[in-house]
């Protein structure tokens, strides 16, 4: 079962500008994390946000977190080409060490 | 260089014959899993382990196998490889207790025909 939906599925944007991702999520849970995966290849964890937590921040990305909505966002400022890749929500539960994984949003930026 | 490796990379098979996907990481990592990845699906879960002879069913463990007998490895078995199981899988460790994040392999395109 998918517990994270992202939206939207695709984003294209020029370079430079800002992309925005969201993600929905049913059931509580410990954290969420954001990947991404370059065409084909293995995800690479970006940013891991707890349940306690509101806002985070990693170089030009920014994570927000609301648990009364059960979702979450992924800003990523000032986008290059090598932004272009596919990104992923990940949840993970109280118990166990599980993730469970969103469809993702598939971004393209445009140099 | 910390790790996880898959192999092999591609593979092409047949239904019904017996094949064997092998991870390993080199980080001392509690907690492996296997993904598979189709389009317009994201990544479904396998199976995973929690650590040495420790293992439970994924989201979609219907004809795969696992095994966990030593920490730095976790296989990932298909008795009897049918089309249906033609995907993209990824395998990926994680410290365990507190530590969440995961460490993905370069995945390993199988096609079943």
């Amino acid at each position: 079962s998918q517990q994270g939906e992202e939206d939207p599925q695709a984003l294209s944007i020029q370079e430079g500008e800002n992309a925005t991702m969201n993600c929905s999520y049913k059931t509580s849970i410990n954290n969420l994390q954001w990947y991404r995966q370059n065409s084909g290849r293995g995800l690479v964890h970006l940013i891991l946000i707890r349940s306690n937590e509101r806002e985070k921040h990693s170089g030009r990305l920014r994570v927000t977190l609301d648990t009364s909505k059960k979702s979450s966002s992924l800003l990523i400022t000032a986008s290059r080409a090598a932004d272009t890749a596919s990104y992923f929500c990940a949840t993970h539960k109280a118990a166990g060490n599980k993730l469970t994984f969103g469809g993702g949003t598939r971004v393209l930026v445009k140099p | 260089e910390a790790q996880v490796t898959q192999n092999p990379r591609y593979l092409i098979t047949v239904t019904g014959k017996k094949l064997t996907v092998t991870c390993s990481q080199n980080m001392n990592h509690e907690y492996m899993s296997w993904y598979r990845q189709d389009p317009g699906l994201g990544l479904r879960q396998i199976y995973y382990s929690m650590n040495v002879e420790v293992t439970d069913k994924g989201d979609v463990p219907e004809g795969y196998k696992v095994s966990r007998k030593e920490k730095r490895n976790f296989p990932l078995i298909l008795e009897s490889p049918s089309p249906n199981q033609t995907s993209l899988y990824f395998c990926a460790s994680s410290g365990g207790t507190g530590s969440y994040e995961q460490y993905f392999g370069p995945g390993t395109r199988l096609t079943v025909t």
